[in-house]
């Protein structure tokens, strides 16, 4: 079955540090978002990407954030300059076709941890 | 701010017992999705419902959509210690590649 693929699983950076979290979405999908989930909490909306530019975004991503498709199958986020309270599973999500009517393939998740 | 509670947080029961888990919000969603998360891992769809009143099964799961769209249930029937999981529930308002709104979710265990 597709699945989505992110790396890396865990990364640990120190504050101020810039991270680049990497995903490879299903090939035929065209719809593309990033969520986060604190420890314990809700998972939580982050970015949405569709036709090469940003759908919808959060009050979390805020100039910090950045996504990019740069090859047509890699799909990242980067974090410029990271704080304490970036710390949390970052999760890469595809969808065939818009949210209403398609649910999303998540991928495992990269566990980024900052110190 | 559009939320959606679910209820019960937790639900610890027995093997072969049936159970509902809700999902609710005072807001309209073009369509509610459930996911089952494992630890460590990301969410897995289950289904998604887009129909007020719409009900789809899936093997001894039972979801509902709520005829105003604004919330919806999960029924397992003889549920079986693999059901263990935290479940999920999320909307979505509509547009092209909308935000999915998450629930606070409910972790279900079941024991022999």
């Amino acid at each position: 079955e597709p699945e989505v693929t992110q790396t890396p699983s865990h990364q640990v950076t120190q504050m101020g540090q810039e991270v680049i979290l990497r995903c490879v979405p299903i090939s035929n999908h065209l719809y593309f978002y990033w969520y986060r989930q604190i420890l314990g909490q809700k998972v939580e909306f982050l970015v949405s990407f569709y036709n090469n530019e940003i759908s919808e975004k959060s009050e979390i991503f805020d100039d910090q954030f950045s996504v990019e498709r740069p090859d047509g199958s890699n799909f990242t986020l980067k974090i410029r300059s990271t704080k304490l309270e970036d710390s949390a599973m970052y999760f890469c999500a595809s969808s065939e076709g818009a949210t209403s009517n398609y649910g999303y393939t998540f991928g495992s998740g990269t566990r980024l941890t900052v110190v | 701010t559009q939320l959606l509670e679910q209820s019960p947080q937790f639900l610890s029961i027995q093997e072969g017992e049936n159970l509902t888990v809700y999902c609710n919000s005072s807001s309209v969603f073009s369509s509610l999705q459930w996911y089952r998360q494992e630890p460590g891992e990301g969410p897995v769809l289950l289904v998604t419902v887009v129909t007020g009143g719409e009900v789809k099964k899936l093997k001894r799961l039972t979801f509902q959509f709520g005829d105003a769209r604004k919330d919806s249930s999960l029924h397992i029937t003889a549920a079986q210690p693999g059901d263990t999981g935290l479940y999920l529930c999320a909307g979505a308002r509509g547009g092209t590649a909308s935000k999915l709104t998450f629930g606070t979710g409910t972790r279900l265990q079941v024991t022999l």
